[in-house]
């Protein structure tokens, strides 16, 4: 059974860099078919998602966030990267990662608790 | 985008049968699917596909529709299934609706 947890920053401040890690316990990021995906959730309870990296390494973004957005992987430690340029306080959400389902990469079976991040000075 | 419009709140009482909809702005044929999120906890995929139950789930969760109807029907409702119910497709780009809150009166 797959187990995702992730760890962020908890306070970012405006125009810096945010970056969230995603580690994953139960199999690996590399096994076929899997789909690595961001999704986060804002204060009153917008959901968006962000974008994905594959088990091969391909990724793709939200065309809204494509010019902030980056994510990337470890293998070796089995952590997947989120990170999101040039934050606002519009950013300030609940960020968290989530599994695809074999061959269905945007439907998430499994979700990590989620790391609230804040924007602000 | 395709935005997804669900109604805000409900209120059943326990032993009801209760729909949850979802309206899409354009066809997404069947790739939609819903979540179930309690406070302070991660959303719970419960139908994928428009209406395969997710391994795990309850068989009192069933979802139905295609194109830009949608449905997630609890029969019947228990007091644990006091939650936010979201909806998600997967046609396009992926959107969220903005969420069902069901209250047990």
């Amino acid at each position: 059974q797959v187990n995702l947890q992730e760890s962020g920053p908890g306070l970012v401040k405006p125009s810096q860099p945010l970056s969230v890690t995603c580690s994953v316990t139960g199999y690996s990021i590399t096994t076929s078919y899997y789909y690595w995906n961001w999704i986060r959730k804002f204060p009153g309870n917008k959901l968006e998602w962000m974008g994905y990296i594959s088990y091969d390494g391909s990724i793709y973004y939200n065309p809204s966030l494509k010019s902030r957005i980056s994510i990337t992987r470890d293998t070796s430690k089995n952590q997947f990267f989120l990170q999101l340029n040039t934050v606002t306080t519009e950013d300030t959400a609940v960020y968290y990662c989530a599994e695809g389902l074999p061959g269905y990469p945007y439907v998430m079976d499994a979700w990590g608790q989620g790391a609230s991040v804040t924007v602000s000075s | 985008d395709t935005v997804l419009t669900q109604s805000p709140a409900l209120a059943v009482s326990p032993g009801e049968r209760v729909t949850i909809s979802c309206r899409a702005s354009e066809s997404v044929s069947t790739g939609m699917h819903w979540y179930q999120q309690k406070p302070g906890q991660q959303p719970k995929l419960l139908i994928y596909g428009a209406s395969n139950l997710e391994s795990g789930v309850p068989a009192r969760f069933s979802g139905s529709g295609s194109g830009t109807d949608f449905t997630l029907t609890i029969d019947p409702v228990e007091a644990d299934d006091t939650a936010t119910y979201f909806c998600q497709q997967s046609w396009n780009d992926p959107t969220f609706g903005g969420g069902t809150k069901l209250e047990l009166k």
